[in-house]
């Protein structure tokens, strides 16, 4: 059963650092990843989204890699504002039913 | 600014009670998925549907939950009878399968659910 952990469960910045989130998957035999933002209250908001045969996306500040082979993928914010201040979820497609797993999350609070 | 919408957007209700939560996918999205979140568990799928059709409810508990189709526009959830641990938020995602973005799924707001 795919397992899926965001290591920290909460991380407090000042703005303007540059920090990385992490994602742990155990089965690399993933269809590939994707990475939402969850505002407090709100539904989810798609960030990113990694193919399996792909190494990393990049979307304005936003990076994310994927290392199938180590079951890793980060998720590096730079120059952080306090606009990011959010919850992350990584999430993986298992195959083709399009099917989630969603990781356990990290709380970001990036202080002005 | 197509969205998926969902109502209601809070319900409080005493254990018991028949609970309905509807969905309005994005017009032309082909999947439709139903997941709840809590603190303990984090966010869980309970049921899938492409094309109206139910391809996975393996997450959702059959004696008291229900999801269904009735047309394109419209995904239901029905809780009944409640209990206090189905408080929960509840959300209602929606994709196209086949399109561009093909694995981009877009969240509604969620239903807030407190049974007493």
């Amino acid at each position: 059963k795919q397992e899926v952990t965001q290591i920290p469960a909460a991380l407090s910045v000042p703005e303007g650092e540059n920090l990385v989130l992490n994602c742990s998957f155990t089965d690399s035999a993933i269809y590939n990843l994707q990475w939402f933002r969850q505002d407090p209250g709100k539904g989810l908001t798609s960030l990113l989204l990694i193919q399996s045969s792909q190494r990393e996306q990049t979307s304005g500040r936003l990076n994310a890699s994927l290392d199938k082979s180590s079951g890793r993928s980060t998720l590096y914010i730079a120059a952080s504002q306090p606009g990011d201040s959010a919850t992350y979820l990584c999430a993986l497609h298992g195959g083709a039913t399009n099917k989630l797993i969603f990781g356990t999350g990290t709380l970001l609070a990036v202080q002005p | 600014d197509a969205r998926v919408t969902q109502t209601p957007r809070h319900k409080v209700t005493e254990m018991g009670q028949e609970v309905t939560m509807r969905c309005q996918p994005i017009l032309g999205h082909n999947t439709v998925f139903w997941y709840r979140q809590t603190m303990m568990q984090g966010l869980e799928l309970l049921a899938y549907f492409r094309n109206r059709a139910p391809l996975d409810d393996s997450g959702m508990p059959k004696d008291r939950f229900s999801a269904e189709m009735p047309d394109a526009t419209l995904a239901t959830l029905k809780i009944q009878p409640s209990e206090p641990r189905d408080s929960a938020v509840y959300f209602c995602a929606s994709g196209l399968v086949g399109g561009a973005n093909q694995e981009t799924q877009y969240f509604g707001p969620g239903t807030r659910l407190l049974v007493l």
